[in-house]
């Protein structure tokens, strides 16, 4: 059965510093993962995705994640904090019978 | 022109009442899901449809009944609701292939209290 570890539930950077936001899976087969931010009282908002292709996966708003293989780690990125990016991120693996199974989130804290 | 839009947004009901959530989808997809976000903000997924065929059934309660009349659509029907069905609904939809995936788009989430 595939899982994904969140190592951290709650990060808090300062605005302008880097962002780094861990995820660890577990899968039996080579997994399809995601990241998704979910903004207060928002719905849930695709930041990237890697599906065996490139290895470095970049997505929206300056955010990036690095497959990792060996580590089976699917750590999400960013060089530099903005205050709209305090929200709560989900690294998410697909299994292979069309379920999405979902860590626990990290809330990410942006400090002016 | 939202991609997957869900009504209604906030839905207030007394224990014992039975509702209905629906979830519509614009973007062609053959697969649509229901998940449940809990008070954790935990997101586990509850039913998942494959051009109207049910795919995945999780263990729901049977007073979750989902149905699809068609490949753009799929409600949430709920019976006699509880205290513990408080939740967020969120529906999702996507193109599913064995060899590729294409993502999963989702609604903005339906927030349930049940008083």
């Amino acid at each position: 059965a595939q899982s994904v570890t969140q190592l951290d539930s709650h990060v808090s950077v300062s605005e302008g510093t880097p962002v780094l936001l861990r995820c660890n899976y577990s899968s039996s087969y080579s997994p399809s993962l995601f990241w998704y931010v979910q903004h207060p009282n928002k719905g849930l908002q695709l930041l990237l995705k890697y599906t065996s292709a490139a290895t470095l996966v970049k997505g929206i708003n300056g955010f990036e994640a690095e497959f990792k293989k060996s580590e089976t780690s699917f750590h999400l990125t960013k060089p530099s904090a903005h205050m709209s990016d305090a929200a709560e991120y989900f690294c998410v693996v697909r299994s292979s019978n069309y379920k999405l199974t979902f860590g626990k989130g990290t809330l990410l804290t942006v400090n002016p | 022109d939202t991609a997957v839009s869900q009504t209604p947004k906030y839905l207030v009901t007394q224990m014992g009442n039975d509702k209905s959530i629906k979830c519509e989808q614009n973007l062609g997809h053959d697969t649509m899901y229901w998940y449940k976000q809990d008070s954790k903000k935990f997101l586990k997924i509850m039913f998942s449809y494959n051009n109207k065929e049910l795919i995945i059934n999780e263990t729901v309660p049977n007073r979750f009944s989902p149905k699809s009349p068609d490949k753009a659509h799929l409600n949430l029907h709920i019976n006699s609701l509880e205290l513990g069905d408080s939740a967020v609904y969120f529906c999702a939809s996507s193109q599913e292939s064995r060899q590729h995936n294409y993502g999963y788009t989702f609604g903005s989430g339906t927030r349930l209290t049940v008083v």
